[in-house]
């Protein structure tokens, strides 16, 4: 089944910088979608991206699809306290289960 | 709308023993997923419920099963309990399966095995 592995691991930051993560695979795929989870919380969606080359924004995230379909990022600009969490990226397998990345976690030096 | 809700949202069991979890789906949705989460990992696939029939399956053993209910809720069981069983329970629904609004999950249920 498709894999994603998901890049850095942890990242850490100084409030008001720039994070980005990165997700890859080695096979193309069909979509992929985005998901935060607070610390003690439960991982909420933030967007699905389906075309080659998609660009969504929402707000201070952008949210990239590469030209292949292969890898996709996640952009925050100006990060603020608000950002911490663990962001995962997850696809779809089938019909019936996403495969999550193994994320990555953001904290925010104040 | 109501979201999806888990209970109970802690639990502490003893290996060898069975636990039970639950899970309303939010307003609308006929499929309900569950996942289990180690510390600092993502969610895994257990399995997926569609108009009470099991939809597919994660690499988890028999021990774990499931039902759905009429009303689209369901449940989680877990038999002979083991330590690495512990873990946050979440529970996801959405309608159709896995559709383009992504999952609505469940606050989860944090189950420890001593």
């Amino acid at each position: 089944g498709q894999q994603v592995m998901q890049i850095p691991q942890y990242q850490h930051v100084q409030e008001g910088e720039d994070f980005t993560t990165y997700c890859n695979s080695s096979t193309t795929l069909s979509n992929i979608q985005w998901y935060k989870q607070r610390p003690g919380g439960h991982p909420v969606f933030l967007i699905q991206l389906v075309k080659s080359g998609e660009v969504k924004k929402q707000k201070r995230l952008t949210f990239q699809f590469g030209e292949a379909k292969k890898n996709s990022s996640l952009h925050i600009t100006a990060t603020q306290t608000t950002d911490v969490g663990t962001y995962f990226c997850a696809v779809i397998q089938g019909a019936q289960k996403l495969v999550f990345g193994q994320g990555t976690r953001l904290t925010i030096n104040p | 709308e109501t979201g999806v809700t888990q209970s109970p949202t802690h639990l502490i069991k003893t290996r060898g023993q069975q636990v039970t979890l639950r899970c309303s789906s939010q307003s609308g949705h006929n499929t309900v997923s569950w996942y289990q989460q180690a510390l600092g990992q993502g969610p895994q696939f257990i399995f997926q419920y569609y108009r009470e029939e099991e939809n597919g399956r994660g690499n988890f053993p028999p021990r774990f099963s499931g039902l759905q209910f009429p009303n689209y809720s369901s449940e989680l069981n877990v038999n002979a309990l083991e330590l690495d069983d512990s873990a946050l329970y979440l529970c996801a629904s959405s309608y159709p399966i896995v559709g383009p609004r992504g999952y609505t999950f469940g606050s989860g249920t944090r189950l420890t095995v001593v």
